[in-house]
């Protein structure tokens, strides 16, 4: 398998639950991203981790809580989340400073 | 602080013919690097091209062309004779050079691109 692996694809949740999104990435890279995409709203840089430490926290509130426990794979950990927070959620990874990203095909979070 | 601006927001054309996508950015570096990503329906981001700031030659790549000019911080993509799976969303973004292991791109809000038959 290939690329950046995002699961689950659509996920609908209240307010109250606690749900978790999944990224997979198999080329290799050292680099991870969070970032989310709101309609009509630049892409918003959530977290970064570089060979599995954070090193990157673009004040997200406290409800998002993201989990890298190996260079591979990247966690976004949700609990008691508001409608406002309804969005895409896309993963990226990348292999060193200055390439660029391969992104997922993204979570479309939905908070009812 | 580095800032992308993609003034048009949606842009509607038929088939074959050629459309230009702008992007203005700001930057204090001397050296940094310019993307452009397609994002259609499906919602993953498709890179299409990295430019970094020391090379300022045009680049093709069959219908697809980008225009980088310096004296105007300007990195416009042009697609020739478009086609209806040229719509989608075109993102321009921009990083600072690094040497740590990681890069921080930041996008322009995008354009969307509508091909009709």
């Amino acid at each position: 398998e290939t690329g950046v692996t995002q699961t689950p694809r659509h996920l609908v949740m209240g307010m109250t639950n606690k749900k978790s999104l999944k990224c997979e990435q198999h080329l290799g890279h050292n680099a991870m991203y969070w970032y989310k995409q709101s309609a009509k709203k630049p892409l918003e840089l959530m977290f970064v981790y570089s060979l599995e430490e954070r090193v990157e926290n673009n004040s997200v509130p406290s409800r998002f809580s993201p989990e890298c426990p190996n260079s591979s794979h990247l966690f976004l950990h949700l609990h008691t989340l508001q409608p406002e927070d309804s969005a895409l959620y896309l993963c990226a990874s990348s292999r060193d400073s200055n390439y660029g990203y391969t992104f997922g095909s993204g979570t479309r979070l939905t908070v009812v | 602080a580095q800032k992308v601006t993609q003034a048009q927001t949606e842009i509607s054309v038929v088939e074959k013919e050629d459309v230009t996508l702008d992007c203005v950015y700001e930057t204090r570096d001397t050296t940094y690097y310019l993307f452009w990503y397609k994002q259609p329906p499906s919602g993953e981001l498709v890179f299409l091209i990295r430019r970094n700031s020391f090379d300022e030659q045009n680049e093709i790549s069959g219908r697809y062309s980008w225009n980088f000019q310096k004296s105007t911080s300007s990195f416009n993509f042009t697609i020739t004779a478009s086609q209806v799976v040229d719509s989608a969303v075109y993102f321009c973004a921009l990083s600072e050079f690094r040497n740590t292991g990681f890069q921080k791109l930041v996008f322009g809000t995008g354009t969307r691109l509508l091909v009709s038959p």
